[in-house]
């Protein structure tokens, strides 16, 4: 069974903008992943934070994460039509990843 | 180095046939997981390697489904007497150790059961 929702499911804008995707979870964490996939196939790691953990940065990448409300959200700043992809987040608990149901983004050049 | 790499990358077969999918992990790397994605039910967890410890099976979805990891390396998939719905992607991934490490994937093996 999924861990959690991912919202939302699809998400369509113009290269520059910037694009928002949150996950809800339902138990307790040791970290919070996320992850893009390509055409249906191989995963990505992206970044990683722990539940001690606020909020993180990795280049155009923010996360947050919010354990009181089991909540995260991934923000990706000046989109590339690269990063046309399917993003999910995957919560660890006892060592295997549980993922969201996944967000569809379409960056349109 | 190396990535995670599968094989076949895809696979056709009849319902009722056995089918074997193969891991290579990145060399080093302890844990071994297999995951499942299919339209239906995004991707699912099947099981867990890490070192010598118990596999964690809880994820398998029958007990036509089995895998094994033989020397701590490459694993199998082993599904006995394909059925339609186990048609999917089969994802494998390896990370450093099972703690908090993130997961490494290989490209996947596409099934698909006639």
């Amino acid at each position: 069974s999924q861990q959690g929702e991912e919202d939302p499911q699809a998400l369509s804008i113009q290269e520059g903008e910037n694009a928002t995707m949150n996950c809800s979870y339902k138990t307790s964490i040791n970290n919070l992943q996320w992850y893009r996939q390509n055409s249906g196939r191989g995963l990505v790691h992206l970044i990683l934070i722990r539940s001690n953990e606020r909020e993180k940065h990795s280049g155009r990448l923010r996360v947050t994460l919010d354990t009181s409300k089991k909540s995260s959200s991934l923000l990706i700043t000046a989109s590339r039509a690269a990063d046309t992809a399917s993003y999910f987040c995957a919560t660890r608990n006892t060592g295997k990843l549980i993922f969201g149901q996944g967000t569809t983004l379409q960056v349109k050049p | 180095g190396a990535g995670v790499s599968q094989s076949p990358s895809n696979k056709v077969t009849e319902k009722g046939k056995d089918v074997e999918l193969r891991c290579d992990p990145i060399s080093g790397h302890t844990a071994l997981y297999w995951y499942r994605q299919s339209l239906g039910q995004g991707l699912e967890f099947l099981i867990y390697f890490q070192g010598n410890s118990a596999p964690d099976k809880s994820g398998l979805p029958s007990d036509r489904f089995s895998a094994e990891r033989t020397g701590g390396s490459v694993s199998t998939l082993t599904i006995q007497r394909t059925q339609q719905e186990d048609s999917a992607v089969y994802l494998c991934a390896s990370s450093l150790s099972g703690s908090i490490d993130e997961q490494y994937f290989g490209p996947g093996t596409r099934l698909t059961v006639t």
